[in-house]
């Protein structure tokens, strides 16, 4: 089952522009992570954010993290066309099965040149 | 640097078949993971190997479905009998012993069940 869902599901911006996709998610956790996914590919990792911490910053990706509403969120910044791809947030979890990751449904997002 | 990497990328097979794929995680980690991928859905996890022991199975993953990690090292991920609804994106990674951590995925082999 998902544990999160992604809002928007899918985003169309204008390269340059900046790009912000949300993440919920239900349970508690020990940390949250942002991946991507070019079509058809593997999953690359982008950032981590442990429940300890509230924002992160890693080159143009600001995420940030609100344990209290259980959302996270992910900026980035004067966004590339090869940006273009899916974005899924995962989180793993508090307690004995901290080990797997449980992925939401992902936004597509698609910046126009 | 050599990542995670899985074989075949691709498989087209008929119903009914056998399929084995292949999963060859970076050599220094003792975490490996399957993940199953559907259209427009997220990875989902199927199960989980530290070093040889398999520690954890989906209800996902049903007896038609077995995996292995002999010695530690490369992993198999066979399907028996394979049904249209097995066609998915199969995702291996693998990590460190952090648990909870950045795991490292390969390419995926994508399973088309015709």
């Amino acid at each position: 089952s998902q544990q999160g869902e992604e809002d928007p599901q899918a985003l169309s911006i204008q390269e340059g522009e900046n790009a912000t996709m949300n993440c919920s998610y239900k349970t508690s956790i020990n940390n949250l992570q942002w991946y991507r996914q070019n079509s058809g590919r593997g999953l690359v990792h982008l950032i981590l954010i442990r429940s300890n911490e509230r924002e992160k910053h890693s080159g143009r990706l600001r995420v940030t993290l609100d344990t209290s509403k259980k959302s996270s969120s992910l900026l980035i910044t004067a966004s590339r066309a090869a940006d273009t791809a899916s974005y899924f947030c995962a989180t793993g979890l508090s307690g004995g099965s901290n080990y797997k990751l449980t992925f939401g449904k992902g936004t597509l997002l698609t910046v126009n040149p | 640097d050599t990542g995670v990497s899985q074989d075949p990328r691709h498989k087209i097979t008929k119903r009914g078949q056998n399929v084995t794929f292949r999963c060859d995680p970076i050599s220094e980690h003792n975490r490996l993971y399957w993940y199953r991928q559907t259209l427009g859905q997220g990875p989902e996890f199927l199960t989980y190997f530290q070093n040889e022991a398999q520690l954890e199975k989906s209800r996902l993953l049903s007896d038609r479905f077995s995996a292995e990690r002999p010695k530690g090292s490369f992993s198999t991920l066979e399907i028996q009998r394979t049904e249209q609804g097995d066609s998915a994106m199969y995702l291996c990674a693998s990590s460190p012993g952090l648990a909870g951590g950045r795991q490292y995925f390969g390419p995926g082999t994508r399973l088309t069940v015709t």
